[in-house]
């Protein structure tokens, strides 16, 4: 039982390119959901799923979108990167309000 | 609108001390509250949470919190510090009938002192 993992753990883009980060999990969670984690600001939602094939926004969801076609995997996409977003990203998945799993994080530099 | 705020970026303690973290929230409806931690390079971890009941949740590692209604506190207790409890902790509410979005503090680092 893996939990929730990410992939990549690491990137570094150049402005404006593009990049999708996967996040898994094998817990059967109905919710997901990715957030971002900038010094001194907590962690911001950027979009989540209620369910397979569906998503919606967050607190911060410009210059992201995602992608729910699997309940299993909740993609984030980075259409055309900006320096702004360099941040960790992490992935949660939850099967109620109880608790939410948290995946170990990816850490994107964007030059 | 939800809100929680962490009072004190930084907290220092020697080992041994009692460990006091603040969090205070903002919430029209019940909510459900939760501490995490973070170990530098990691995901976040539960320590623990109130959802309904006992207002007195106690979590891993020795850790406990008050849900207190009439302050919208929830602060984060230990009674004597280790110098492995170092590390970031982060408040956060959700509530129903909002896709359990959480809302979280900005969080407080805890230093302890040898």
């Amino acid at each position: 039982n893996a939990g929730v993992t990410q992939t990549p753990k690491f990137r570094v883009l150049k402005t404006g390119q593009s990049m999708t980060l996967l996040c898994a999990q094998d817990m059967n969670h109905e919710y997901m959901y990715w957030y971002r984690q900038d010094p001194g600001m907590g962690l911001r939602l950027i979009h989540y799923s209620v369910g397979e094939g569906t998503t919606a926004k967050g607190e911060v969801p410009d210059g992201y979108n995602v992608s729910r076609l699997k309940k299993q995997n909740f993609l984030l996409g980075l259409e055309s990167a900006a320096p702004s977003q360099t941040s960790v990203y992490f992935c949660a998945s939850s099967l109620s309000g109880n608790e939410q799993f948290f995946g170990p994080g990816t850490r994107l530099t964007v030059l | 609108a939800q809100s929680v705020t962490q009072l004190g970026s930084h907290v220092s303690v020697s080992e041994g001390a009692l460990v006091l973290l603040r969090c205070n929230y903002s919430s029209s409806v019940p909510p459900y509250l939760f501490w995490y931690v973070q170990y530098p390079n990691q995901g976040l971890q539960l320590l623990l949470k109130y959802t309904t009941g006992a207002t007195l949740v106690k979590g891993i590692n020795g850790f406990e919190a008050e849900f207190k209604k009439s302050e919208t506190s929830f602060h984060l207790t230990k009674p004597s510090a280790h110098m492995s409890d170092a590390a970031e902790y982060f408040c956060a509410v959700t509530w129903m009938d909002s896709s359990y979005k959480l809302i979280f503090g900005s969080g407080t680092r805890l230093l302890v002192r040898p």
